[in-house]
């Protein structure tokens, strides 16, 4: 298995600030993925992380709202950038340890903009 | 587009007896279906996995079942505890493409 911290647990935040996601991991891993799980929804891929690379976004997110850090195989961090109430979620770091076949995930960092 | 569907947004039911999930999906090719259990405020739990190829799997009190031609899947909690309340999600992924994952069925054991 894979334990996986996030900081801040919580977080409350003004519109218009930044607020930067840290993830680390107990064991290297190549790929690693950030959720976000809005209040009642499932979990929405915002992007794949790998190590040595730009990351990959999915539809509907873009690298200036969302930058994310892959500086080694343990460590992402995801910034939630000119945040709006909008953005308020629940955001998740993942990682998926091939020939595993399931996903690890960290507890969540609930994040409210006022 | 890929679509997962999951049965009713809460599921009650009372204490021992067999709580079925369904995860039904369209315009998608799984290679493997996945079941999570979510519990508030924290992060999805990996609970089972079945393969395309494999028609049913079970752990202990659970049961998986996979219908490629229905596009369904059903997860089975034999003997059910309020421990077992919970939100289940489902999720698909084909080779080394992004796990898609579903909605999500609350589950309610009542005592």
């Amino acid at each position: 298995s894979a334990v996986i911290s996030q900081k801040p647990s919580r977080d409350i935040c003004q519109r218009g600030t930044s607020l930067t996601i840290q993830c680390q991991v107990d064991s290297q891993v190549t790929m690693m993925f950030w959720y976000r799980q809005q209040p009642g929804q499932s979990l929405t891929l915002i992007a794949t992380a790998n190590q040595g690379s730009e990351a990959t976004y999915e539809s509907g997110f873009v690298i200036d709202k969302f930058p994310i850090s892959r500086p080694n195989l343990t460590f992402s961090t995801l910034t939630v950038s000119n945040m709006s109430p909008e953005d308020s979620s629940i955001y998740l770091c993942s990682v998926d340890r091939q020939g595993d076949n399931e996903q690890f995930f960290g507890p969540g960092t609930r994040l409210t903009v006022l | 587009s890929q679509k997962i569907e999951q049965n009713s947004e809460a599921l009650n039911i009372q204490e021992g007896k067999t709580a079925t999930l369904t995860c039904n999906y369209t315009n998608y090719s799984p290679a493997y279906l996945q079941w999570y259990r979510q519990d508030p405020g924290r992060g999805p739990v990996f609970l089972l996995l079945i393969r395309e190829n494999e028609k049913e799997k079970r752990k202990e009190r659970l049961k998986v079942t996979f219908d490629t031609t229905l596009k369904q899947s059903l997860f089975h909690i034999t003997a059910s505890q309020p421990a077992d309340s919970a939100t289940y999600l489902c999720a698909l992924r084909r080779g080394y493409q992004k796990v898609t994952f579903g909605t999500g069925t609350k589950l309610q054991v009542i005592p």
